[in-house]
């Protein structure tokens, strides 16, 4: 199956500062996913990016399907950013049947 | 519009007890699909679904059955729960909607249900 790595695994930030999140996967790929799960466990869509670039307010995200990367920007990180970031991609045999890579834990401090 | 329901929120079971967790989305989505988050590993597919009557398995789908009687409605069953099964689970529901160029699948998840095997 696909393997999904995410890197950094984990990551602090002051509040303001930018970050880059990364995503490989093994394979290739017709699109991928961002997802947030906030400090209280609730998972929310960020992005759905096979390719390209798409942006939504502070945070963007850019994947790079020939290469088999993507990668999510957060500009002047707030303390509400805090949580794990995931990417997932879908596996062979089914665009429902997603991929999660392990995510990367993100804590902004004030 | 709620969303994704799940319930109950917490649960703890003895080795060998049987229990359903229940979901339930009002989006009329037509995908459903549960998962397991264990620390460090993200999120593990168990079941899905493409629609009323209609599942199959996912990545660790042993130990636990699902059907799907209505498009609204997803539960999981554990057959007899065991301390492996201690986790956090996800159920969600997703669609796809293609437009020329660019599809979507709209993931949305419920609030999860914490379940300890002791």
């Amino acid at each position: 199956g696909i393997q999904v790595e995410q890197s950094p695994p984990d990551l602090i930030l002051q509040e303001g500062a930018n970050s880059t999140l990364r995503c490989n996967f093994s394979d290739s790929v017709n699109n991928l996913q961002w997802f947030h799960q906030n400090p209280w466990g609730q998972l929310i869509n960020l992005f759905y990016i096979p390719s390209g670039t798409k942006q939504n307010g502070r945070l963007s995200a850019t994947t790079v399907a020939t290469e088999r990367y993507s990668l999510l920007y957060i500009s002047s990180s707030q303390t509400t950013d805090s949580g794990v970031y995931f990417c997932a991609v879908p596996n062979r045999g089914g665009y429902n049947k997603l991929i999660f890579g392990a995510g990367t834990r993100l804590a902004v401090h004030p | 519009n709620a969303g994704v329901t799940q319930t109950p929120k917490f649960q703890v079971l003895k080795t060998g007890q049987s229990m359903t967790l229940q979901c339930a989305q009002d989006m009329n989505h037509e995908y459903m699909s549960w998962y397991r988050q264990d620390p460090g590993m993200g999120l593990r597919l168990i079941h899905y679904s493409v629609g009323a009557g209609i599942t199959d398995q996912g990545e660790v789908p042993n130990g636990y059955n699902v059907s799907r009687s209505t498009t609204e409605d997803f539960p999981l069953r554990l057959l007899s729960a065991a301390p492996s099964q201690t986790s956090v689970y996800f159920c969600a529901s997703s669609y796809q909607k293609i437009s020329p160029g660019q599809g979507h699948y709209g993931y949305t998840f419920g609030s999860g249900t914490r379940l300890t095997v002791v």
